[in-house]
């Protein structure tokens, strides 16, 4: 099993709907992170999260939010979908109270968002 | 956050060594240096870091710069599946870093 799992791993959605991707770790990490990429491009922060009671804005939170819902799981929601909203999201976890692992992150396999 | 920069894109025979640069001049005494690659349509998985000191490990090298205002990444002997973007980021020791990511790298590896 995957440490950090994405649902759902595809979706096509409709222009104002309100869609969810939701995300889990086994790794019992304290910090998430969720990116967008857009085909041939780079990593894009959206929103991130130091632990359960902070949430930070990241380089394009418009349009998106998040709510994390216990250590484990940080959901991402497009509350009114739009078509340029449409790429590829992972979210990431991180310990930093680990030093000797490295402070290793730790990708999801990804969701696919298309918005038509 | 203190940036980085590296080519778009670069190439590379099979079998052969690859040298991928990265600057990153407004590093500060307290970031590591991280190394991160995108396989196609995976998630990007950590490759190699460091702080002052040459590392290596199983997959690469690392060697950076006297000043750190600069590292390579090193593939010593480049196979096919090592084709992927390859990201270079800058970690704050204990710090509240964002984890931004550059545009990376495309390594093409020519059969």
């Amino acid at each position: 099993d995957a440490d950090v799992t994405q649902t759902p791993r595809n979706r096509i959605t409709k222009t104002g709907k309100r869609i969810m991707l939701e995300c889990s770790q086994t790794k019992g990490h304290d910090r998430m992170y969720w990116y967008r990429q857009d085909p041939g491009l780079g990593l894009q922060l959206i929103y991130y999260s130091f632990d359960v009671k902070d949430i930070n804005k990241g380089e394009i939170s418009d349009g998106y939010s998040v709510s994390r819902q216990a250590q484990a799981k940080f959901s991402l929601s497009l509350e009114s979908a739009i078509p340029n909203q449409t790429a590829l999201y992972f979210c990431a976890t991180s310990d930093w109270a680990r030093q000797s692992s490295g402070n290793t992150i730790y990708f999801g396999e990804g969701s696919w968002l298309t918005v038509v | 956050d203190a940036k980085t920069t590296q080519p778009n894109s670069m190439e590379s025979n099979e079998e052969e060594p690859v040298h991928l640069p990265c600057n990153h001049s407004t590093i500060s005494g307290t970031d590591y240096i991280h190394w991160y690659r995108q396989l196609p349509s995976q998630g990007p998985e950590y490759v190699i870091h460091g702080l002052t000191s040459n590392v290596n490990n199983r997959m690469a090298s690392l060697a950076i710069a006297e000043d750190r205002k600069s590292s390579t990444l090193i593939l010593h002997r480049a196979t096919l599946r090592d084709a992927a973007v390859y990201y270079c980021i800058l970690r704050e020791y204990f710090g509240n870093e964002k984890l931004t990511f550059g545009t990376g790298t495309r390594l093409t590896i020519i059969p």
